[in-house]
This record gives structure tokens, sequence and C-alpha cells, in this order.
């Protein structure tokens, strides 16, 4: 079955550039949406075709791709920015990573 | 403004069924397919399936084929999951959203359901 790999953590320090990455078979053929996700709270769409971001949504948040390798990039990273995020693509369905909780030390 | 209302946490015993409502605007339940999506405590997002409110056509994830059943009510703008035989591993916050241009745009509030003895 189709996977989406992240890494499972990625810390920070305030004020650099956090890139959290995931990986799947042709995901270069597939679009990639990207989702943050604060404890105890709904997802909220951060980045969605690769690399658009969504009214509302910092521009300090920034979607990439490579080969078959997207990558989220959230540039002078803020303690507000800590949270759990998830990738997703469609294969027949839609899929999500398993999720990259990003850490601001 | 797409807006999504979801019912309130249940409590069900092994073997149960939960049946878990969002309700949508009429524009929202006219323009847009719902879909169901869960999260397990401490785990990631999972897709459960997706209903066409106009039509009533579904479309469930493979692994829940036979114990789920999504529904609506065209009356009140709202449509259901409902998730028979339930398990511990149930036990779940389970989301109702919406996409666009191949993302979930908006989400439900989430609902929990707790499956225990």
């Amino acid at each position: 079955s189709y996977e989406l790999t992240q890494p499972p953590s990625v810390s920070v320090s305030p004020g650099q550039t956090a890139s959290i990455t995931c990986s799947g078979d042709k995901l270069g053929d597939k679009y990639a949406s990207w989702y943050q996700q604060k404890s105890g709270q709904s997802p909220v769409l951060v980045i969605y075709t690769d690399s658009r971001r969504p009214s509302g949504i910092p521009e300090r948040f920034s979607g990439s791709k490579s080969g078959n390798t997207a990558t989220l990039t959230i540039s002078e990273t803020q303690a507000m920015d800590e949270a759990d995020y998830y990738c997703q693509a469609w294969d027949n369905s839609p899929l999500f990573g398993g999720g990259t909780k990003l850490s601001v030390l | 403004q797409v807006q999504l209302v979801q019912s309130g946490a249940e409590v069900k015993k092994p073997g149960a069924s939960v049946k878990v409502s969002c309700k949508a605007s009429r524009d929202t339940f006219t323009t847009y397919h719902i879909h169901w999506v869960r999260q397990a405590p401490g785990q990631g997002l999972e897709w459960m399936g997706i209903i066409n409110p106009t039509s009533g056509i579904t479309k469930d994830a493979q692994k829940f084929q036979g114990r789920v059943t999504l529904t609506r009510d065209t009356s009140t703008t709202t449509v259901y999951m409902e998730l028979g035989s339930l398990r511990s591993d149930d036990t779940a916050v389970y989301y109702c959203a919406t996409v666009t241009a191949a993302a979930f745009h908006y989400w439900g509030q989430g609902t929990l359901v707790t499956v225990s003895s």
C-alpha cells in the first residue's frame, strides 16, 4: 500500500529555519499538502498543491517538492509554531504521513 | 464561510455502534463532498470515507468497509458517520472535513469517541 514517510521529530531554535520532509513513491506526480495540528485542536491547512498558502497563513510557511520528496519550510520559527505537522497526498484516496513533532527549543 | 459543527463526545461499549453527526451550512452541503478522518490518541490521521451530500453516493476506505455507514439528511444539511462493532482501538477523535484543490481546507471541531467496557 502507498505510504508517506516523515521524520518523527524535528527540533529548531527560535528564529531559525525548520524543514520537515515527506517522501513517497511517485509523490512527484501528486500534489502534497501540509497540516499543522496543535494539541487538542483540529488540523489546520498550511500548504496545498505543493507550495500554495491558504489565506491567513503567515508567509514564513512555504512548501516545495523535489523528485519524490516534499518539504515544508518554516522560516524565522516562533514558539507558536510548535505542533505536529502532517503531509498528505492522494493515491485513489487521501493518505496522510505519520506526522512530525516540531519542537522549538 | 464553510462551517462544520459536529456532535458531542460519546462513550460506547465494545461491540456497540456510534453515530457521529456533522452539520453543514446549506451552501457547504450543496457544494462540497464531506470526508471523515479519525485520529487515535497520540496517533496520526486516517481517512475513513467520503459522502456526496447531494447524491448520497459514498466511498469507504477498505479498512472500514462493512463497518462504516455514511449517510446524510438533506432537510437538516447534516451528514452522519456510523461505525459498528466497536473495539477499543476505535477510540479516537473523528473529524468531518471538506476538500478543495486536493487538500482538506475546512475541518469540524472533532468528536471524541471512547470505547470502553
